[in-house]
């Protein structure tokens, strides 16, 4: 299995460019989501998805849409980056419920958005 | 993905000693509780969770104790290894455990 893969691992953006942050998974889990990271700070939920269609806001939505029409693919969209979105995003999957916890998380994509 | 930042707590032990990581959470109504660990350049690992049900629970070198009176969670490691250097998050999560809140993280240093 591969787990949990992202492209593109580094990307470099100007500011109103609009992107896609690419995520799968081969585990066949139901929950995926996305976070991003700030230096000196946790992570912090953009997204999340608890089964192919549905989707729903985390703690920081604003600024990103996502879409989950396969159990396998989770893509995150910039509609129009911004300095602020600069950061390290992270895809994870997890079964759904109780066992939502043990996410298995990508590598991480460093985005920078000038 | 980079995730030592300038004020991360630092705690240095030496190689074969035990560690504990302790972690205070925001909210009383919370009752899922989650340990990651996270290597330099590399995404986190899930490492031990506890329900709220539940004072301690065991695992591989590991336990993890919830004090739920004071919100207070603790991660310790036993005879801990070179191969334990990273940053250690803990995460809540309430209801649903479909929303995970993360701690800003504590950087666990050994020393050979």
């Amino acid at each position: 299995n591969a787990g949990v893969t992202q492209t593109p691992k580094f990307q470099v953006l100007k500011t109103g460019q609009s992107m896609t942050l690419q995520c799968a998974q081969d585990m066949n889990h139901e929950y995926m989501s996305w976070y991003r990271q700030d230096p000196g700070m946790g992570l912090r939920l953009i997204h999340y998805s608890v089964g192919a269609g549905i989707t729903d806001q985390g703690e920081v939505p604003n600024g990103y849409n996502v879409s989950r029409s396969t159990t396998e693919d989770f893509p995150l969209r910039l509609l129009s980056a911004a300095p602020s979105q600069t950061s390290v995003y992270f895809c994870a999957s997890s079964y759904s419920g109780t066992g939502a916890g043990e996410q298995y998380f990508g590598p991480g994509t460093r985005l920078t958005v000038t | 993905g980079e995730s030592v930042g300038l004020h991360l707590p630092t705690l240095s032990v030496q190689e074969g000693d035990n560690s504990i990581i302790n972690c205070a959470y925001s909210n009383s109504a919370s009752d899922y509780f989650i340990w990651y660990k996270q290597e330099s350049g590399k995404g986190p690992q899930f490492i031990i969770d506890i329900r709220s049900n539940m004072d301690k629970r065991q695992g591989q070198r590991v336990t993890v104790l919830l004090n739920k009176t004071v919100k207070h969670l603790s991660l310790q490691i036993a005879a801990t290894q070179p191969g334990d250097s990273a940053v250690y998050f803990c995460a809540e999560s309430l209801n649903n455990f479909n929303k995970f809140y993360f701690g800003s993280g504590t950087k666990l240093n050994v020393k050979p």
